[in-house]
């Protein structure tokens, strides 16, 4: 059964930092792994997918990148804004259908 | 290009009762999958609709179940319902038979069991 994990669970940092959200998953044989974004009681913002074969994808300011070998990815969001305080969660399939969530990361860029 | 979306936006029920959420999905996507979010945790997996059949279930019991019409819209309906089943309920569409099976979510249906 495939478990993710994502750390920190809640991350606090000034505007204009660089930061880094982990994420980590047990069973490496994945089609693909998604970053989303939650702000609070509302729905999930696609922010970047990965497919197996791929190493990193960018868009913007994001830019995520993945191990499948050792089960891990990365997002980095680079010169932080208030805006981007939200939940970020990553998600992995690796059935052709289900998406496994990880309980997400927290995220507070104050002004 | 329309994104998709879900109603009601809130609902409240007594334990017991049946209830049925609905979902549009994106313009030119076959394929509905349906989560359920607890507070303070990542959304669960319920199933999966493509092309008007069920794709996959995840580990949820027989009382929740779905439909997905010709127009690709579907329907999650929940009978016998617990206090437990109170969540966010999230419809994401996708362009099955792809690799590149990326999921767009709606903005999710607020359901509370009193």
């Amino acid at each position: 059964k495939q478990e993710v994990t994502q750390i920190p669970a809640a991350l606090s940092v000034p505007e204009g930092e660089n930061l880094v959200l982990n994420c980590s998953f047990t069973d490496s044989a994945i089609y693909n792994l998604q970053w989303f974004r939650q702000d609070p009681g509302k729905g999930l913002t696609s922010l970047l997918l990965i497919q197996s074969s791929q190493r990193e994808q960018t868009s913007g300011r994001l830019n995520a990148s993945l191990d499948k070998s050792s089960g891990r990815s990365t997002l980095y969001i680079a010169a932080s804004q208030p805006g981007d305080s939200a939940t970020y969660l990553c998600a992995v399939e690796n059935s052709g259908y289900a998406l496994n969530f990880g309980k997400g990361t927290s995220l507070l860029v104050t002004p | 290009e329309t994104g998709v979306t879900q109603s009601p936006t809130h609902l409240i029920k007594t334990r017991g009762q049946q209830v049925t959420l609905r979902c549009s999905s994106q313009s030119g996507h076959n394929t509905v999958s349906w989560y359920q979010q607890a507070l303070g945790q990542g959304p669960q997996f319920i199933f999966q609709y493509y092309r008007e059949e069920e794709n996959g279930r995840g580990n949820f019991p027989p009382r929740f179940s779905g439909l997905q019409f010709p127009n690709y819209s579907s329907e999650l309906n929940v009978n016998a319902l617990e206090l437990d089943d109170s969540a966010l309920y999230l419809c994401a569409s996708s362009f099955g038979g792809s690799e590149y099976n990326e999921q767009f979510f709606g903005p999710g249906t607020r359901l509370t069991v009193l």
